[in-house]
């Protein structure tokens, strides 16, 4: 299963509303997580069953979608959010990650 | 503290053999698999397979079987992704992580990576 995502990077400022999408190759029902991941440092797990908050992650996180269209959403960009973000498919084996989105200071 | 700790960085030359190590620490590390995820410079993340300590079980993404080994020890607590012949291509981080318990396959635990460099 192929992951998109999109954009691939984008620009925003302190206490903007960011959206990051990620589309399927094919229907995933709620298979979906997101991960963050900051230069020099593993990822982090944000959100599983496509909008389930992992534990301790910010409530400003949340994420939506079924099927093969999926969102991440930052609802009030926090100066420690900028890093790359990267949803994975977790369907079928085998497991694939998209490609990533940067998320960068304006 | 509940965490993964890798090995240290690794500097070989083509054709030589490996294997890196994720000792967990802090929990049941038997019943948890550990899943290992490339990440080559400046790329993505790519999932390699997936392994259950407690028996060993594994599955491997097509684009990494034949090419690495995931084996588990146990009694120690420690898993290990293994090459036979490294190439350059193979030059990367990798990462082990725990897969979350219950029927999602997505990591919530990561090592803090090896980065793997294969240069003559």
């Amino acid at each position: 299963i192929q992951m998109t995502q999109s954009p691939s990077s984008l620009y925003a400022s302190v206490g903007d509303r960011v959206t990051i999408t990620c589309r399927a190759s094919q229907g995933i029902r709620s298979d979906l997580a997101w991960y963050q991941q900051k230069p020099g440092k593993a990822p982090k797990l944000l959100i599983y069953a496509a909008s389930s908050l992992q534990s301790g992650v910010p409530s400003r996180f949340s994420g939506s979608g079924s099927g093969a269209d999926f969102t991440l959403t930052i609802s009030s960009l926090q100066p420690e959010d900028f890093a790359t973000y990267y949803c994975q498919q977790d369907y079928n084996y085998p497991l694939t990650f998209g490609g990533g989105t940067k998320v960068e200071i304006e | 503290e509940v965490q993964l700790v890798q090995s240290g960085a690794e500097l070989r030359k083509p054709g030589e053999s490996l294997n890196i190590s994720c000792k967990g620490s802090a929990y049941s590390f038997t019943k948890y698999w550990i899943g290992w995820v490339r990440q080559m410079p400046g790329k993505g993340l790519e999932w390699m397979g997936i392994i259950f300590p407690g028996d060993s079980d594994s599955k491997y993404s097509p684009s990494f079987q034949g090419q690495v080994t995931m084996s588990a020890d146990k009694s120690i607590n420690t898993a290990y992704l293994q090459w036979s012949s490294l190439e350059a291509s193979d030059t990367a981080m990798y990462y082990c992580a725990r897969r979350v318990s219950g029927r999602n396959d997505v990591f919530d635990l990561w090592g803090q990576g090896t980065m793997v460099t294969v240069s003559s």
